[in-house]
């Protein structure tokens, strides 16, 4: 049983350009969750998306951010005319119940 | 709103040392409360949890109890290796939705030979 798949592990992107995220949850899983880790902080809770649904987006910022979680494929944190201040590490998870499953998330860097 | 406030670092033992890192929390109802630990490069992985007032949680060595009355759950290791070297961050959820949870900033520990 695979764990959370996030994809790329590493992205590079120029100032203004779009970003592009992917979590494949654990298998069964219907639940997911994005959160964003800024250096030398924690997480903070972006968003949580069941298939097809957004259930929660109060940490998401209000501008150039969106997800979704299709009823096929992968989950997609999207981030468009990327700045600096974007650069951070971004993990996805999946529940089904107590506790959560990262993946080993994707580290953006802006230049 | 939810709150974890954890033991600042960074933390520097000697092998076979014991370990506390203190984790403090606020919410409302009654929390599921939770240790992952994040090694260098990786993503985070369920250390141990605790669903309930006056449970203990362990793992690898690790333990904490879920201590209502003072709101917190400190981790503890007896012991401590050199590959326990990482980060660790203390979080909370609500019984309801396991995977929002609210994270601490993190405590590093190097463990020295």
């Amino acid at each position: 049983n695979a764990g959370v798949m996030q994809n790329p592990r590493h992205l590079v992107r120029r100032r203004g350009q779009e970003a592009r995220l992917r979590c494949s949850p654990m298998k069964g899983h219907s639940h997911v969750y994005w959160y964003r880790q800024l250096p030398e902080e924690g997480l903070k809770f972006m968003v949580y998306l069941q298939k097809e649904n957004i259930i929660d987006e109060s940490g998401m910022p209000k501008e150039r951010f969106s997800a979704e979680f299709p009823k096929e494929g992968p989950s997609i944190l999207r981030i468009q005319q990327v700045v600096r201040g974007d650069s951070a590490a971004y993990f996805c998870a999946s529940s089904e119940g107590q506790g959560a499953f990262f993946g080993q998330g994707t580290r953006l860097t802006v230049v | 709103g939810n709150s974890v406030t954890q033991m600042e670092g960074p933390v520097t033992l000697s092998e076979e040392a014991f370990l506390t890192i203190n984790c403090t929390y606020t919410a409302t109802g009654y929390p599921s409360l939770f240790w992952y630990v994040q090694y260098p490069g990786e993503g985070l992985q369920l250390l141990l949890k605790a669903t309930k007032a006056d449970d203990k949680g362990s793992n690898k060595g690790f333990e904490a109890t879920y201590r209502k009355e003072t709101t917190s759950f400190h981790l503890e290791k007896g012991s401590v290796q050199v590959s326990d070297s990482a980060v660790y961050f203390c979080a909370l959820s609500d019984a309801t939705n396991a995977g929002k949870s609210t994270f601490g900033d993190g405590t590093t520990l190097t463990v020295k030979p």
